[in-house]
């Protein structure tokens, strides 16, 4: 089985700050998937961003990008310039493909983001 | 392009009832996930559904819960005789069939149940 650790509860950063979200998890798998999901008070979940294993270049999505360091089982989120809409819950999450197929995401407990004006 | 559509997006139900939790995936999408999520919680896997096939429900509780998705229609995540545990957000998620990087799941905005 799967865990994935957030090791932040809750982080507090002033607006145009960069800020990094930690996550770390748990597998024997070689091939699989990780992301990461906001969810504002509307209680939407969004995809922020996504990255597979199996490519050492890590992903970015215009102000978000990762840093996927596989051999320690690290993927952290770093938010630069951060603004007042960036305050949300941020989970990392995971899913493994043995290639026949998808599978379900194991989420860590979340990181809960303040963007102070 | 409508996202995946969950309805109701509230419901209230009292203890011995039955809820019924509607899922509409996204549009090319033909798989579909369930997930619930505690108060300060994360979410958790339920299952995993396909048209007319469940292929992993190794997250549903053994009893009282139970899921579908029909050839026609929405999936329908089922609770029968519900009790104050079960109140939780349930959100689903829907995803291309997983060929190359088609994975990606997109959620619902969830559905809140409130057993009281």
């Amino acid at each position: 089985a799967q865990t994935v650790t957030q090791s932040q509860p809750e982080m507090s950063v002033q607006e145009a700050e960069t800020v990094t979200l930690s996550c770390t998890y748990d597998t024997s798998e070689s091939n699989y998937y990780l992301f990461w999901y906001k969810q504002p008070p509307s209680r939407q979940m969004i995809l922020v961003i996504r990255q597979e294993a199996y490519k050492q270049q890590n992903a970015t999505e215009n102000r978000f990008s990762v840093n996927f360091q596989k051999a320690a089982k690290s993927f952290s989120l770093k938010i630069s310039d951060s603004q007042l809409g960036d305050t949300a819950m941020y989970f990392c999450a995971f899913m493994k493909h043995d290639g026949g197929g998808a599978d379900g995401l194991t989420f860590g407990k979340g990181t809960h983001l303040i963007i102070q004006p | 392009n409508a996202g995946v559509m969950q309805n109701p997006r509230h419901l209230v139900r009292r203890r011995g009832q039955e809820a019924r939790l509607r899922c509409s995936p996204m549009k090319g999408h033909s798989h579909v996930y369930w997930y619930r999520q505690l108060p300060e919680e994360g979410l958790k896997f339920m299952v995993y559904l396909q048209k007319e096939n469940i292929i992993d429900e190794s997250g549903m509780p053994k009893e009282r819960f139970s899921a579908e998705f029909p050839k026609e229609g929405p999936s329908i995540l089922r609770i029968q005789q519900v009790v104050r545990g079960d109140s939780a957000a349930y959100f689903c998620a829907s995803s291309r069939p997983p060929l190359g990087n088609q994975e990606t799941q997109y959620f619902g905005p969830g559905t809140r149940l409130l057993v009281l």
